[in-house]
């Protein structure tokens, strides 16, 4: 059965760096053409693409965020993490980790880390 | 990036009716896509995947059709359960997703 779960700061001022953990259960990273992505859900855009990490440590970024986005993973500890530097309030909203398996379509979602960028 | 375009952006239906959402995308996509309901409250669920093939689990009353740059998700036989918001999302690029489609009982 698989799960995920993010988990993140809540809060965050503008121009910090948002850190972001998904852990996940039912699935291994370690496991072929296995991947986990991350979306947002903001007021302004809607569902946002953000980035997906493959088992094999490729990494797959929106281009328009490329430059603010960092993807790592745990394999051993069944962990992803996501980091976007430089937040401001267009940031805000809810963060989900999901599962992709081949293609970037997404099977399974967490239950979302709601982030507010606020001075 | 591929935009996606989906209408209606709100529909009213009656239980037991059939429903159709349309997606248009701004270039062909080669049924890369998805469709997935939103329950308020709740994280998206997916639905469908390569434009027709439906994930386990959902019931068949779902189903999804279309090619090159127009698909569409049909729902039979609408339940009360299927009030929701749908939303489309293409996987030919980096993935980008549709406005979404808010479906209410008449």
């Amino acid at each position: 059965q698989v799960s995920l779960k993010e988990s993140g700061p809540g809060i965050l001022q503008p121009f910090q760096t948002l850190s972001l953990t998904c852990s996940f259960s039912g699935f291994s990273l370690g496991t072929s053409n296995m991947g986990v992505g991350w979306i947002r859900q903001t007021s302004g855009k809607g569902l946002e693409y953000l980035a997906t990490i493959w088992w094999d440590d490729d990494k797959y970024f929106n281009p328009s965020l490329n430059s603010r986005l960092t993807v790592s993973k745990d394999t051993s500890n069944n962990q992803a993490f996501l980091k976007i530097t430089s937040v401001d309030t267009a940031d805000t909203g809810t963060y989900y980790c999901t599962q992709s398996w081949q293609r970037n379509w997404f099977a399974y979602w967490g239950q979302g880390t709601l982030v507010t960028v606020s001075s | 990036d591929i935009r996606m375009t989906q209408s209606p952006a709100s529909l009213s239906a009656s239980l037991g009716e059939t429903v159709n959402i349309e997606c248009l995308a701004s270039e062909d996509i080669y049924s890369d896509l998805a469709w997935y309901q939103q329950k308020p409250g709740k994280s998206p669920q997916l639905l469908i995947y390569n434009a027709n093939s439906l994930q386990n689990g959902v019931p068949s009353r779902f189903s999804g059709s279309g090619s090159g740059t127009q698909y569409s998700l049909k729902i039979n036989s609408l339940q009360s359960e299927d009030v929701a918001t749908y939303f489309c999302q293409q996987y030919n690029n980096y993935p980008t997703f549709g406005a979404g489609t808010k479906l209410e009982l008449k």
